[in-house]
């Protein structure tokens, strides 16, 4: 089942924060975070991981509550270069398991940073 | 080498032609992907390959059909297509389990796929 994002679209002046939310009503091995700019491939941001969280990037950071099944992600100090359309996979094996590497991607949430 | 290419970047096809799109990865990765994105929507995916072997076919139409001749390569044939089939078709790949980072995955630029 596809993860829910939430909101739909967020748009900041730089050096604003921002939070994206992710939940699923499925239960969560891993939630894994990528930013898409118009006409470009996503570009992975990051993974949490049930039990840990691994490296962030650059102002970014996130949090994974596996009892919820949410994710969010923080933006802090937003700059032009965050704009882009971000989204949550939902991962729901580990490394061993039968689906190990399906992705399930939310629907998107649109950044846009203003001057 | 940290990219993944994806070729043609843009291809027009009629719904009774016969076509095929191209990866390739030298970045050793074992595991690779094709997914569908269309229009302000998120990518789907379609097909996992793990050491050349199809791992996950997410029930797709017979009309696209993979193969990933080696591992480095991989290819999405398509035939008798459907102008609903137009969209963004984005490559894949993953590193080994035993890389330390088995959960990046690395996405071509995609080829743009008009159905006319």
């Amino acid at each position: 089942q596809q993860p829910v994002q939430s909101p739909q679209a967020v748009i900041l002046r730089e050096g604003e924060d921002a939070v994206i939310n992710c939940s699923s009503s499925k239960a969560l091995y891993s939630v894994h975070w990528y930013r898409q700019k118009h006409g470009e491939a996503p570009v992975f941001l990051m993974i949490l991981l049930k039990g840990g969280e691994q490296k962030g990037h650059e102002k970014i950071s996130a949090s994974f509550n596996e009892k919820k099944q949410q994710s969010s992600l923080y933006l802090t100090a937003s700059q032009l270069s965050y704009s882009g359309t971000y989204f949550c996979g939902s991962g729901h094996t580990n490394a061993g398991g039968t689906s190990y590497g399906k992705l399930t991607f939310g629907q998107g949430t649109i950044l846009t940073v203003h001057p | 080498d940290t990219e993944v290419t994806q070729t043609p970047k843009h291809l027009v096809m009629g719904m009774t032609n016969k076509k095929s799109l191209k990866c390739e990865q030298h970045m050793g990765h074992r595991a690779m992907y094709w997914y569908k994105q269309k229009a302000k929507k998120p990518p789907e995916l379609m097909f996992v390959y793990s050491y050349e072997k199809l791992s996950i076919n997410e029930s797709v139409p017979s009309r696209f059909s993979p193969e990933c001749p080696n591992s480095s390569l991989l290819n999405l044939h398509l035939h008798a297509l459907q102008p609903e089939d137009s969209a963004l078709y984005l490559c894949a790949s993953r590193p080994a389990l035993t890389s330390g980072r088995p959960y990046e995955q690395y996405f071509g630029p995609g080829t743009r796929l008009t159905v006319t």
